[in-house]
């Protein structure tokens, strides 16, 4: 079955250390999206892709960049770890595989991030 | 910001019962979408509605949409213990992204 897998699911860093979180997924959807959700915020677009090379940055991007070079992933990198993006992540794709409405998104487990 | 917010915050029941929840957004809709949460889990897509429907029904899901209002709510008939989650409105503005509000509680006792 398709999925939408995050790795890793928990991670402990120190401050100003680069972070990558990756997100991987075989809807072989075009769009991916990557979210934080922190606690009386909800769920935060840090940054979106519409296919192969495209990126574009969400409400929240300051410190945090992607690169897209294939269909199935979009790693999320933190250049220079902060403790204010300690939270939790969220990757989520869309498309037409497996949807019944075209912006319906999957979303993967989550990966929860410390930043000490 | 677009954000919608979700009314209540928490919201505890008992099984058997009916939970409404409601969501309201800023700006001009393309579409508004509901999601439910478990706890430590990624969300999970319920239902969708057009901006040109009134509403919709998915099984023990009913969703009405109020485009004057600018106003959703999601209702969820006959509660099980399983319903407990957190349940998030996510409005499309057109832009191919969503926009999501910062949810509700739902608590469903036996």
């Amino acid at each position: 079955d398709a999925e939408i897998t995050q790795s890793p699911r928990h991670k402990i860093t120190e401050t100003g250390r680069q972070v990558t979180l990756a997100c991987h997924q075989t809807w072989n959807h075009n769009n991916m999206f990557w979210y934080r959700q922190d606690l009386g915020h909800g769920l935060r677009l840090i940054h979106y892709s519409y296919g192969v090379h495209d990126t574009n940055k969400g409400e929240v991007s300051d410190g945090y960049s992607v690169s897209r070079s294939n269909t199935e992933d979009l790693p999320l990198t933190l250049e220079s770890a902060a403790s204010s993006q300690t939270s939790v992540y969220f990757c989520a794709s869309s498309g037409r595989a497996g949807a019944t409405f075209y912006n319906e998104q999957f979303f993967g487990p989550g990966t929860r991030l410390t930043v000490l | 910001s677009q954000q919608g917010e979700e009314d209540p915050q928490a919201l505890s029941i008992q099984e058997g019962e009916n939970a409404t929840m409601n969501c309201s957004y800023k700006t001009s809709i393309n579409n508004l979408q509901w999601y439910r949460q478990n706890s430590g889990r990624g969300l999970v897509h319920l239902i969708l509605i057009r901006s040109n429907e009134r509403e919709k029904h998915s099984g023990r899901l009913r969703v009405t949409l109020d485009t004057s209002k600018k106003s959703s709510s999601l209702l969820i008939t006959a509660s099980r213990a399983a319903d407990t989650a957190s349940y998030f409105c996510a409005t499309d503005h057109g832009y191919s992204t969503l926009t999501f509000g910062k949810g509700t509680m739902l608590l469903v006792s036996p």
